[in-house]
């Protein structure tokens, strides 16, 4: 149980396209999903926090309007990367965390990842 | 706040011998530990986490990790290395529920036969 699957798996885009990178949780609910972004050799850098059927929370430094995200429901978020620029090449990463009414708290903590979209804008 | 940090950024093992990844930790709070390995181009598998319960936490592929509150530590061990080890480790710390994960800077592990 927990998967996450996030969809393209590598794009190749134009410079000033938007892409759009989708992450779902595949057999759980999860209220908060989490973007994060990974350069080569680095660690992941939390982009933003996504509640469903809230506004994100993005983390400073991260541009609102060109990394958009949305999460219209509980097995979806979505982050688009507007008017793409090389700079924006990286392997981007979702997390998904489950609703969990009671039980079990100790699984309360975790994140559960998804395989990461590999982003190259030429 | 929270940070991790892992003291080696490279650790080289011969196939067969022990593996000791670093990592302590700075919380104002009873933390969440977790070790994940990440396969090149490939997304996050977790290897165990420590949840205030047992401070001796086993893992999957026969890993495990000690928490030591004294220490501030939670370092990660394999009693034997396998090729298929060679990956990146990362320590993560969180306050608890609801509140974010805090990634260390990551280990690099190589194996060699």
């Amino acid at each position: 149980g927990a998967v996450v699957s996030q969809h393209p798996s590598w794009v190749i885009c134009k410079s000033g396209t938007s892409v759009k990178i989708e992450c779902r949780s595949l057999d759980f609910q999860a209220t908060t999903m989490f973007w994060y972004r990974q350069f080569p050799k680095q660690s992941l850098m939390l982009m933003a926090t996504s509640n469903e059927g809230s506004k994100a929370t993005y983390e400073q430094g991260v541009e609102k309007d060109k990394f958009l995200i949305n999460h219209a429901s509980l097995t979806l978020s979505t982050l688009t990367v507007t008017s793409a620029h090389p700079e924006d090449s990286s392997f981007y990463i979702c997390s998904a965390r489950e609703v969990r009414a009671s039980g079990d708290f100790s699984s309360s903590y975790e994140q559960y990842f998804g395989p990461g979209t590999r982003l190259t804008v030429t | 706040a929270q940070s991790v940090t892992q003291l080696d950024s490279h650790v080289s093992v011969s196939e067969g011998t022990p593996v000791l990844l670093r990592c302590n930790y700075s919380s104002s709070y009873s933390p969440s530990l977790f070790w994940y390995v990440q396969h090149p181009n490939k997304g996050l598998q977790l290897l165990l986490k420590y949840t205030s319960a047992a401070t001796l936490v086993k893992g999957i592929n026969g890993f495990e990790a000690e928490f030591k509150k004294s220490e501030t530590s939670f370092h990660l061990t394999k009693p034997s290395a396998h090729m298929s080890d060679a990956a990146e480790y990362f320590c993560v710390v969180t306050r608890g529920y609801g509140q974010n994960f805090v990634f260390g800077p990551g280990t690099r592990l190589s194996v060699l036969p």
